[in-house]
């Protein structure tokens, strides 16, 4: 079955190290984008990208960082400079304009910082 | 961005249909009204979207106000794996502004 395939479930960061999640789409979807969602709050954008090797930056891209070597793949780097990296990371693509078609997400990756 | 305004919390009856509100007064005329379903400690599932038109899936209908300010999501017969926190959402169709943005949800609890 197509889906998206987020890893690992659960991370565990120190202080001062910088973390990758994996983001992995079967779905021949253009769009893959990163979301952060908090207790409690709504999801908040960090990164988006419609084509292979573009990205754009979301609201709150500070201290994160993204590639897209490939379309299947769209990892993100949660980096030291990420002050409150501690929360609930999911991973979404769609086929061209979201608003259009719809989103999938994967299932999440809970990451945080010991 | 234009905002949704959705209770915090609805029950139901196993079996029975629900209708959960949605208000988008501000809404423009270019926004999608996406619903989403999320259970705890796992990412959202889409659950049906629209522009203007009432829309049907398999897992729900969509009713949009005439005046496109308010929708409803209908589940036609509750199971207990509808139990979810309930997001309706307006999005944007052009690229370079495309995001969702989520508010707090309604928290369906389906009674047996």
């Amino acid at each position: 079955d197509g889906g998206i395939t987020q890893s690992p479930k659960y991370l565990f960061r120190k202080e001062g190290q910088n973390v990758t999640l994996s983001c992995e789409q079967n779905l021949n979807h253009d769009a893959m984008y990163w979301y952060r969602q908090d207790p409690g709050q709504g999801l908040r954008l960090i990164y988006y990208s419609q084509i292979v090797n573009d990205f754009q930056k979301g609201d709150i891209a500070e201290g994160y960082s993204v590639s897209r070597e490939k379309k299947e793949s769209f990892p993100l780097t949660v980096t030291s400079a990420q002050k409150n990296p501690t929360a609930f990371y999911l991973c979404a693509s769609s086929i061209g304009q979201g608003a259009r078609y719809g989103y999938t997400f994967g299932s999440g990756t809970r990451l945080t910082v010991v | 961005d234009a905002k949704t305004t959705q209770p915090n919390s609805m029950e139901s009856n196993e079996e029975e249909p629900v209708h959960l509100p949605c208000n988008h007064s501000t809404i423009s005329g270019t926004d999608y009204i996406h619903w989403y379903r999320q259970l705890p400690s796992q990412g959202p599932e889409y659950v049906i979207h629209g522009l203007t038109s009432n829309v049907n899936n398999r897992m729900a209908s969509l009713a949009i106000a005439e005046d496109r300010k308010s929708s409803t999501l209908i589940l036609h017969r509750a199971t207990l794996r509808d139990a979810a926190v309930y997001y309706c959402i307006l999005t944007l169709s052009n690229f370079g502004n495309e995001k969702l943005t989520f508010g707090t949800g309604t928290r369906l609890t389906i009674i047996p």
